[in-house]
């Protein structure tokens, strides 16, 4: 199994104001996941992160809002651009491990 | 393309009642069928995962049967508990890749 850590684990910001949430794993993964999951909401991916080469954004989501770093095979940030209340959600990162996907704890980000 | 749809919640039961939950999929292709658990303030776990058809996956009394012909993963446990409480997500994915998931189902359990 892998031990994911992120951080900050939550975070209240102003609109307008971005933030990036850090994703660290404890060992080297080839694929990593962010996902959103609103208020009451399922959860819904955002991109997939592999290092070495630009994020694959799902639709509805962009780079310009969601940027996404991937410099080595254990870490990657995702930022939340120029932030507005309806980007209040907890934000997931996940790994792809040979039989499953293991999830962080989430970073739960409020916008005012 | 690829779904998940899962019965609509709250499902309310008393302790030691027998709990469905209903899940169904639309595929593409033959993916692995999956039960995460969210636990009030907690992250997300896996609770059981089946990779093809007529594979039963259990966990902690937890059980889903992956039904090809019916296009279905329910979950089922024999006798609830009141720490069984939590909201309940049925997904798919192909080798690891990204997870679908439903729409997730809260589960309350009062002694």
């Amino acid at each position: 199994s892998a031990v994911i850590s992120q951080k900050p684990s939550r975070d209240i910001c102003q609109r307008g104001t971005s933030l990036t949430i850090q994703c660290q794993v404890d060992s080297q993964v080839t694929m990593m996941f962010w996902y959103r999951q609103q208020p009451g909401q399922s959860l819904t991916l955002i991109a997939t992160a592999n290092q070495g080469s630009e994020a694959t954004y799902e639709s509805g989501f962009v780079i310009d809002k969601f940027p996404i770093s991937r410099p080595n095979l254990t870490f990657s940030t995702l930022t939340v651009s120029n932030m507005s209340p309806e980007d209040s959600s907890i934000y997931l990162c996940s790994v792809g491990g040979p039989y499953e996907q293991y999830f962080g704890p989430g970073t739960r980000l409020t916008v005012t | 393309g690829d779904s998940v749809t899962q019965m609509e919640g709250p499902v309310t039961l008393s302790e030691e009642a027998f709990l469905t939950i209903n899940c169904t999929y639309t595929a593409t292709g033959y993916p692995s069928l999956f039960w995460y658990v969210q636990y009030p303030g907690e992250g997300l776990q896996l609770l059981l995962k089946a990779t093809k058809a007529d594979d039963k996956g259990s966990n902690k009394g937890f059980e889903a049967t992956y039904r090809k012909e019916t296009t279905s993963f329910h979950l089922e446990k024999g006798s609830v508990q009141v720490s069984d409480s939590a909201v309940y997500f049925c997904a798919l994915s192909y080798n690891t890749d990204k997870l679908i998931f439903g729409t997730g189902t809260r589960l309350q359990v009062f002694p």
